[in-house]
């Protein structure tokens, strides 16, 4: 079972600034299956990111996504007050488990 | 438009059972797998269950297999989820979601969830 990693696990930032967020997996991952979510308070997650670089349709140029083998980032190039929210990274492989992190909560500093 | 809504959510005793289900609108419900997510209280994201688009394979978490059944129809374009022998511990909001397999793997669509309280 590939154990997913992310940290930190709270990030405290301002508007403007520039927010990393990381996602390590125990074991490599083929990047075509590594994915990002945002989840805001009483909502359901929000596709950000798939194959672990490439933004879903209506995501902002602000979010992008890097990363390869164990070691996974989404950036968010200044920040917006809509940003501040939970992010879940999650491997979406071709075998189950399909594992997400634990989450970073993105909050207002 | 592409839409999800879970049903069957509620407050059941520890060891009743349940059955989750989720109506699909705005596409081709029988080309796409489809997985159960759920979140406990306060806490992350966790992955139930998955049903290939055409109902031939499935596969469970360790935490619900041999309780919990995945099934779907596709003439009523509804994804259930059967949970038997409920614990605490499947106190969640249950989560049906689309996903997609092609050159990318991903989760695209999210239903708003139905909540589960196992509870004596």
């Amino acid at each position: 079972e590939i154990v997913l990693t992310q940290s930190p696990g709270t990030l405290s930032l301002s508007p403007g600034e520039r927010a990393t967020l990381s996602c390590r997996a125990s074991q490599s991952i083929n990047s075509r299956y590594l994915v990002w979510y945002q989840q805001k308070p009483g909502q359901a997650p929000r596709l950000l990111i798939y194959g672990a670089s490439s933004r879903a349709t209506g995501i902002p140029d602000r979010f992008s996504g890097s990363g390869s083998g164990t070691d996974f980032t989404l950036t968010i190039t200044s920040l917006e007050p809509e940003d501040f929210a939970l992010y879940y990274c999650q491997q979406c492989g071709a075998s189950p488990p399909y594992s997400f992190g634990q989450g970073t909560k993105l909050e207002i500093k | 438009q592409v839409q999800l809504v879970e049903s069957g959510g509620g407050v059941v005793q520890p060891g009743r059972s349940l059955r989750l289900s989720c109506t699909a609108s705005g596409f081709t419900f029988s080309s796409y797998a489809m997985h159960w997510v759920r979140q406990a209280p306060g806490k992350g994201l966790e992955w139930v269950a998955l049903i290939s688009y055409d109902g031939s394979n499935k596969y469970y978490a360790d935490s619900v297999k041999g309780r919990f059944t995945v099934s779907r129809d596709s003439s009523k374009n509804t994804l259930y989820l059967q949970m038997n022998s409920l614990r605490a511990e499947d106190t969640a909001v249950y989560y049906c979601v689309r996903y997609v397999q092609g050159y990318y793997y991903y989760v695209d669509v999210w239903g708003k969830g139905t909540t589960v309280t196992v509870s004596s």
